[in-house]
């Protein structure tokens, strides 16, 4: 069951590009790397996933270094509606660990 | 388009009392479906998880059980409350046999006093 850290807390001004890192050192060939948020009292909502080849959407981009180790996903303008807990997880992860408290400043 | 509900919102109970939180999911079939406790400010742990009705896993020993008697309904159970089964329920479906993206309810907060 591979594990995943991620920093605790980030501000990122509005309008600005927010990163978010995450490790995944002991993730296996064949898991995704997921991404959802949190925002206060409801429930996660999906944001995006990979497996080796940088990942782009309506809401964000994710980027898996070659070895797969750790992913970056990246908010490339952030708003104050993105102030969040962002999660980072691996397929069969059985548990969401505590995040990143994403706060978006104005 | 698919949509999940849970109910209730919010709920307090006594210690002792019995608990059943129901969650459905709309316009899939055969959904993986899964429960999640999140205690204040901490992240989500699995607490069941099935593949079908009937199918229920047991992910965290506890005094909670799960039941999915059709194939878009999961319920959450106990017999007896304890004041540690406090915390926000999530109940979420993944498409079966794919990439395991989740979709999540809104959850049901519980209290119990």
């Amino acid at each position: 069951d591979a594990k995943t850290t991620q920093p605790t807390s980030m501000d990122c001004a509005e309008g600005r590009a927010a990163n978010l890192p995450c490790n995944h050192s002991t993730i296996s060939g064949n898991e995704y790397v997921y991404w959802y948020r949190q925002i206060h009292s409801q429930g996660p909502q999906y944001i995006i996933h990979g497996l080796k080849n940088n990942e782009t959407n309506e809401m964000a981009s994710l980027i898996i270094t070659e070895d797969r180790k750790s992913s970056t996903l990246i908010l490339p303008h952030a708003t104050l509606r993105d102030t969040a807990v962002y999660y980072c997880i691996v397929r069969r992860q059985l548990t969401f660990g505590s995040g990143t408290q994403l706060t978006v400043l104005p | 388009s698919q949509t999940i509900h849970q109910w209730p919102a919010t709920l307090v109970q006594p210690v002792g009392s019995p608990l059943s939180l129901e969650c459905t999911v709309e316009g899939t079939s055969n959904p993986n479906l899964y429960w999640y406790r999140q205690a204040a400010g901490r992240g989500l742990q699995l607490l069941f998880y099935s593949v079908g009705i009937g199918q229920i896993s047991s992910e965290v020993p506890q005094n909670l059980s799960a039941s999915r008697p059709q194939d878009r309904q999961f319920i959450l159970s106990s017999k007896k409350l304890l004041l540690s089964d406090s915390g926000f329920y999530l109940c979420a479906w993944s498409v079966p046999g794919g990439t395991d993206t989740q979709y999540f309810g809104p959850g049901t907060r519980l209290t119990v006093l």
